[in-house]
């Protein structure tokens, strides 16, 4: 069964500085990989996704995510923080079978400070 | 909003009861997918309906059931109502049967056992 490994539960950074959150897969099959993001109080957005096209993946609000097959990781990254990215980011994988992708299975989830 | 939209926001019920919870997908989306949020669980997948036909099922308990209807709107049951089901109960629509594009998630329904 396919499985997502969050590397870090609470990443801190200040603002205008880089933020990297980290994500190991585990998949038989060929994945699909996604990053969502939760705001407090708030439901469950899509930042981006991998479906085996381009590696190096670029979602919304200057996200951006590079699939790694040698390394099965699919690490969140942006340039620089703002006070709006405070949040919780959620690794997800499915796997591409003949009978079609399997559920998304959500990883524990990072939750990004972001300090002024 | 998302296009995804789920009643009650939130419900408070005791130990023992039933609950139904309600979701309308996006306008066009045939899948429907619950999911449960919970502290020490995470965001467990619980079932799915595509077209008024389950699926694929995921770790739900027998004591939950849900169904999608004719106009495509689902409900998920939980009956017998224990402290550890209160949690967020997310529902999420796609297009596709399998979701490849990802899913578009609804704002959620809190439920509080007392």
């Amino acid at each position: 069964a396919q499985s997502v490994t969050q590397l870090d539960s609470h990443v801190s950074v200040s603002e205008g500085t880089p933020v990297l959150l980290r994500c190991n897969y585990s998949s038989s099959y060929s994945p699909s990989l996604f990053w969502y993001v939760q705001h407090p109080n708030k439901g469950l957005q899509l930042l981006l996704k991998y479906t085996s096209a381009a590696t190096l993946v670029k979602g919304i609000n200057g996200f951006e995510a590079e699939f790694k097959k040698s390394e099965t990781s699919f690490h969140l990254t942006k340039p620089s923080a703002h006070m709006s990215d405070a949040a919780e980011y959620f690794c997800v994988v499915s796997e591409i079978r003949n009978s079609g992708n399997t559920p998304l299975v959500f990883g524990k989830g990072t939750r990004l400070s972001v300090i002024a | 909003d998302s296009g995804v939209t789920q009643t009650p926001k939130h419900l408070i019920t005791a130990t023992g009861q039933r609950v139904t919870l309600r979701c309308s997908p996006r306008s066009g989306d045939l899948s429907v997918y619950w999911y449960q949020q919970s502290l020490d669980q995470g965001l467990q997948f619980l079932i799915q309906y595509y077209n008024g036909e389950e699926r694929a099922k995921g770790n739900i308990l027998e004591r939950f059931s849900a169904q999608q209807f004719p106009d495509l709107h689902s409900e998920l049951n939980l009956s017998s109502l224990e402290l550890g089901d209160s949690a967020l109960y997310f529902c999420a629509s796609s297009p596709q049967p399998g979701g490849e594009g990802g899913y578009t998630f609804g704002s959620g329904t809190r439920l509080t056992v007392v």
